[in-house]
């Protein structure tokens, strides 16, 4: 599977949209982005997943450029309990899921 | 749906012990997976099972087996505990892995002392 790149961390004001980037200009045609997130030690938790659309749902939206090399996870409206690691994974279904490093997402009040 | 079940929650062994991890999801998912996660680092994969039977390795699978035979339980045993081991160990299910995202357990602590 194709890899990403992530910041290590970002800040964000809380009410305020957190907006987090991921590069994967090597993804394939048949690989989907994923978003996971890692609130403190919990087990991570599924956010949200695309393959060339726009997606939206009760947690977050995902825009993918038109080329499919980088995305945006977006979370509208920031509270302190979106404190997390975020991770970003291209994924086939093909192999495994794999995680990488992620980025830190601190909600500042 | 109790989802993912993890046991036990911690554990501590001596050098040289062996266990099992357990881990039962009531999904019917037929995707399962084994992740360890070291002090402020990523998940990494020990092992996984696309099925009743079925297993693989991951990136990490030395020191550990399992074996999936029900679609429910997907239990990991460290053969020979050492503190290289010690580690927060997550399990994980899925539907159909690309249409559906992995539900993960909460995880089981271990220390190796």
């Amino acid at each position: 599977d194709a890899k990403t790149t992530q910041p290590t961390s970002m800040d964000c004001a809380e009410g305020r949209a957190a907006n987090l980037p991921c590069n994967h200009s090597t993804i394939s045609g048949n690989e989907y982005v994923y978003w996971y997130r890692q609130i403190h030690s919990q087990g991570p938790q599924y956010i949200i997943h695309g393959l060339k659309n726009n997606e939206t749902n009760e947690m977050a939206s995902l825009i993918i450029t038109e080329d499919r090399k980088s995305s945006t996870l977006i979370l509208p409206h920031a509270t302190l309990r979106d404190t997390a690691v975020y991770y970003c994974i291209v994924f086939s279904g093909n192999t495994p899921l794999v995680f990488g490093k992620g980025t830190r997402l601190s909600v500042i009040a | 749906n109790a989802g993912v079940t993890q046991t036990p929650k911690f554990q501590v062994l001596k050098t040289g012990q062996s266990m099992t991890l357990q881990c039962a999801q009531d999904m019917n998912h037929e995707y399962m997976s084994w992740y360890r996660q070291d002090p402020g680092m990523g998940l990494r994969l020990i092992h996984y099972s696309v099925g009743a039977g079925i297993t693989d390795q991951g990136e990490v699978p030395n020191g550990y087996n399992v074996s999936r035979s029900t679609t429910e339980d997907f239990p990991l045993r460290l053969l020979s505990a050492a503190p290289s081991q010690t580690s927060v160990y997550f399990c994980a299910s899925s539907q159909d892995r690309l249409n559906y995202g992995y539900t993960f357990g909460s995880g089981t602590r271990l220390t190796v002392v």
